[in-house]
């Protein structure tokens, strides 16, 4: 079956930590993106990347990183940087340009301890 | 700067009623709308996609108009399931590469 996988499904970090979500995708799809979702709000772009080696900083981006070596794969760092880190987070994909229809994985809970 | 709003933040209906949802967007120079779901502690699914040059977009129990002049989009929702029980959320393409969405409409039907 086609589609994204996000993991962890839960995941707990203590302050100070960095800790990385992964995004995984066998869609084929060239961009991919990783949002944020906030408890009454609509999402919000962190970063996006429309091709291998390259990536874009959304709306949100402080505090967070992202690498883009494989075409399936877009890793997200939280770092300690990120004073407000708790939210659930998205990752989605897209064939080509964000126009298109965004495929979403199941999302991973962060809970700062 | 693109703004989508829904409206109602929450709905509930008893089983069998027609509904509608509403999304309205500040900006009508859109390329598309997209309506998705998302179940408690999901990802998002996506419902429907609408182009600009369209005016309507159905897909089984629902249907989806766009309104671009007047900055709105409808999602009709026909004899209601308690299966359809979600959060409905719009969203529009904003510089090519973003997406702006709304806060969703938390949907419940009661049986």
């Amino acid at each position: 079956d086609g589609g994204i996988t996000q993991s962890p499904k839960y995941l707990f970090r203590k302050e100070g930590q960095n800790v990385t979500l992964s995004c995984e995708q066998n869609l084929n799809h060239d961009a991919m993106y990783w949002y944020r979702q906030d408890p009454g709000q609509g999402l919000r772009l962190i970063y996006y990347s429309q091709i291998v080696n390259d990536f874009q900083k959304g709306d949100i981006a402080e505090g967070y990183s992202v690498s883009r070596e494989k075409k399936e794969s877009f890793p997200l760092t939280v770092t300690s940087a990120q004073k407000n880190p708790t939210a659930f987070y998205l990752c989605a994909s897209t064939l080509g340009r964000g126009t298109d229809t965004q495929y979403f994985g199941p999302g991973t809970r962060l809970t700062v301890l | 700067k693109q703004e989508v709003t829904q409206i109602p933040a929450a709905l509930s209906v008893p089983e069998g009623e027609n509904l509608v949802l509403n999304c309205s967007f500040t900006d009508s120079a859109i390329y598309n709308l997209q309506w998705f779901r998302q179940d408690p502690g999901k990802g998002l699914t996506s419902l429907l996609l609408i182009q600009s040059s369209q005016r309507e977009q159905t897909s089984g129990r629902l249907n989806a108009s766009l309104d671009k002049s007047s900055g709105r989009s409808t999602l009709y929702i026909a004899a209601s399931q308690p299966g359809d029980s979600a959060t409905y959320l719009c969203a529009v393409p904003y510089n090519n590469n973003d997406m702006r969405f709304g806060a969703g409409t938390r949907l419940t039907v009661k049986p």
